[in-house]
């Protein structure tokens, strides 16, 4: 079975310019994460989907970052227009639908999406 | 809200040594308590996890036991190999259904 698939695997772009990422999920699970990986930090919850539906999108910097998961399979994750500190890697993580799975419900992890803003 | 906290790295240490890495919570209600891996170059894999008070998860040889009244989750092992040099990520998921990880702590196994 795939894994959760991310790409570009690197992206290397120049301040205010814009970047998407994209993310195809495990077959199957409803649920769709973004997380922002600093250098040196844990992950952090930038949104979560249910479905189509952005559930948790509260640490999403609306002002200059969107996504999107229009047919509740892929999803994009966009910046524009993409400052230095968004310097980062990116990943994606899909897991069941937590009010369906029994016991701990666990997100799978894509490889991530390393951005590099000069 | 919900952390997590953990060890500050990074370790090193000989292979076959003891390793424990420390990682405490604080979260309302009963969260289920995981630890993740990153290997160099990989994305973050599961590497056990614990849903109630006193269950023992393990895998590779590595274990952790979910203690409620200490509030923490350490994760041990009693021979580390040169391939268990990773990053390793203490994580709780509570009721609001959002892993909440902490910073990380890098290990490297000397030969």
């Amino acid at each position: 079975e795939a894994g959760v698939v991310q790409s570009p695997r690197y992206k290397i772009i120049e301040k205010k310019q814009p970047v998407a990422f994209w993310c195809n999920p495990i077959s199957g699970h409803n649920t769709l994460y973004w997380y922002l990986q600093n250098l040196g930090q844990g992950p952090e919850l930038l949104i979560r989907y249910e479905n189509e539906e952005a559930v948790d999108d509260s640490q999403l910097p609306k002002d200059r970052f969107s996504a999107e998961r229009l047919k509740g399979v892929d999803s994009t994750l966009k910046i524009q227009p993409a400052e230095l500190g968004d310097s980062a890697v990116y990943l994606c993580a899909s897991s069941l639908n937590p009010l369906k799975a029994s016991g701990a419900n666990v997100l799978t992890f894509g490889a991530g999406s390393r951005l590099t803003v000069l | 809200g919900d952390s997590v906290t953990q060890m500050e790295g990074p370790v090193t240490l000989s292979e076959e040594a003891f390793l424990t890495i420390n990682c405490t919570y604080t979260a309302t209600g009963y969260p289920s308590l995981f630890w993740y891996v990153q290997y160099p170059g990989e994305g973050l894999q599961l590497l056990l996890k614990a849903t109630k008070a006193d269950d023992k998860g393990s895998n590779k040889g590595f274990e952790a036991t979910y203690r409620k009244e200490t509030t923490s989750f350490h994760l041990e092992k009693g021979s580390v190999q040169v391939s268990d040099s990773a990053v390793y990520f203490c994580a709780l998921k509570g009721g609001a259904q959002k892993l909440v990880f902490g910073q990380g702590t890098r290990l490297t196994i000397n030969p």
